[in-house]
């Protein structure tokens, strides 16, 4: 199985911050690696797919880069809407697997 | 507006089953593989099982494996999942999420159901 390592687990930051989130595979993926935010009590939204591609309707401060095996969230100016906790996913093979998640929270 | 409806959870004991339905509207849910993914209390995503478009394909995480059966019905714009001999660590909320032409991503998800495995 590919093991997802997601880092920071959490984070506190400021609005207007910049937030990276890094995400690394334990084996080669090539870009075969999504994003999702979950806010509480909510199902999962896809942010990002296949590493870098903005999913519709999602704003343009979130962009993800990497491949194979280390890849990146950025957030380029962190709004309130934004505190929440993001998920990494491999789509490479099965079984599918995510990161074990990052908590972003208000500093 | 696309939209996934899962229902069927509830607390049963252990050993017992139950089966989650996820009802798909707004849009041609024959033409999309489908996935279950659980998320237990306070803890992150695991994804479940994977059912291709007609149903003839499936894949299983290992921890549920000979124990839970993904299907479909095209007819009913339905998805499904038996849950057989559950155990306390399949506590958790699952959801049905839809898979783009099988990338293996899951876009949109439902608002889930919690299963609750107890005596």
């Amino acid at each position: 199985d590919i093991q997802m390592t997601q880092s920071p687990s959490s984070l506190s930051a400021s609005v207007g911050d910049r937030v990276t989130i890094t995400c690394r595979a334990s084996q080669s993926i090539g870009t075969f690696l999504n994003w999702y935010q979950q806010k509480p009590g909510k199902a999962p939204n896809l942010l990002i797919y296949a590493a870098s591609s903005l999913q519709s309707g999602v704003p343009s401060r979130f962009s993800g880069s990497g491949f194979g095996t280390d890849f990146t969230l950025i957030i380029s100016s962190l709004q309130p809407e934004d505190f929440a906790s993001y998920y990494c996913q491999q789509s490479y093979s099965t079984p599918l697997t995510f990161g074990g998640g990052t908590k972003v929270e208000i500093k | 507006e696309v939209q996934l409806v899962e229902s069927g959870g509830g607390l049963v004991q252990p050993g017992g089953s139950l089966r989650l339905s996820c009802a798909a509207s707004g849009f041609t849910f024959s033409s999309y593989w489908m996935h279950w993914v659980r998320q237990a209390p306070g803890k992150g995503l695991v994804w479940v099982s994977r059912i291709n478009t007609d149903g003839s394909s499936t894949n299983y995480a290992d921890s549920v494996k000979g124990r839970f059966t993904i299907s479909r019905d095209n007819a009913k714009n339905t998805l499904y999942l038996q849950m057989n001999s559950l155990r306390a660590e399949d506590t958790a909320v699952y959801y049905c999420a839809r898979d783009p032409h099988g990338r293996n991503w899951f876009d949109p998800w439902g608002q889930g159901t919690l299963v609750t495995v107890s005596s």
